[in-house]
């Protein structure tokens, strides 16, 4: 069966500090991995998509990038964060395909930039 | 443009009570529907989708959600709550595929307050 890591589970940084959350999945081969926001008392805002191996996707303009450097791994960087960067982080994984994809999603990671 | 309403932010119900959550779509096609579950301090959990077929789905934890299609909704049920259903949950329509993708569009959520 599939599952979906994300780390760290909890992070309290400066503004102006560097970000790097991870992401991994395990029993499935070339996902689609996602990176969602849920901001405090929101919904889930679509951050990036990746389709494959170095194939990066942004929904938003924003602070954050992220990476794909192998397979089953996607990574949301950020060089300097802000306030606004706090929130809680989801990564997602789907099978690649039509539009019958369901997304299943991560633990999350809850960021706080104080 | 494709959106998903869920009218209600908060609703309580009484443990054993029953239960159903309002969930509208705006799409133009078919609609794929799912409907997602968060724990607080969690990820989400898939409860159910409709994609094609019975308009009636069954999911885990004992939920439900019936498509109407003349109503553009997609609510979820459940006869009698338990306390652990207590929790957010989030309807969403896959909004068309592009870009090697389904892109999925959510709703704003409803918290489950649940009293003993």
């Amino acid at each position: 069966s599939q599952t979906i890591h994300q780390w760290p589970a909890t992070l309290v940084q400066p503004v102006g500090s560097p970000l790097s959350l991870e992401c991994t999945v395990e029993g499935t081969s070339n996902p689609n991995l996602y990176w969602y926001r849920q901001a405090a008392g929101r919904g889930l805002q679509l951050l990036f998509y990746s389709v494959g191996i170095g194939q990066i996707s942004s929904e938003v303009p924003q602070n954050l990038s992220a990476s794909r450097p192998q397979d089953r791994q996607f990574i949301l960087s950020s060089k300097k964060l802000l306030l606004s960067d706090s929130g809680f982080y989801l990564c997602a994984w789907s099978e690649t395909g039509g539009r019958g994809d369901t997304q299943y999603f991560g633990p999350g990671t809850r960021l706080t930039v104080l | 443009a494709q959106s998903v309403t869920q009218p209600d932010i908060h609703i309580t119900v009484s443990e054993g009570a029953s239960l159903e959550l309002r969930c509208n779509y705006s799409y133009g096609a078919t609609p794929y529907l799912f409907w997602y579950v968060q724990s607080p301090g969690q990820g989400l959990q898939l409860l159910l989708k409709y994609f094609s077929g019975d308009t009636l789905v069954q999911g885990i934890k004992g939920f439900e959600a019936e498509f109407k299609r003349s109503q553009s909704s997609f609510n979820l049920r459940k006869p009698s709550v338990h306390w652990s259903d207590a929790a957010e949950y989030f309807c969403a329509v896959g909004a068309g595929f592009s870009g090697g993708y389904n892109k999925l569009i959510f709703g704003a959520g409803t918290r489950l307050a649940v009293h003993p």
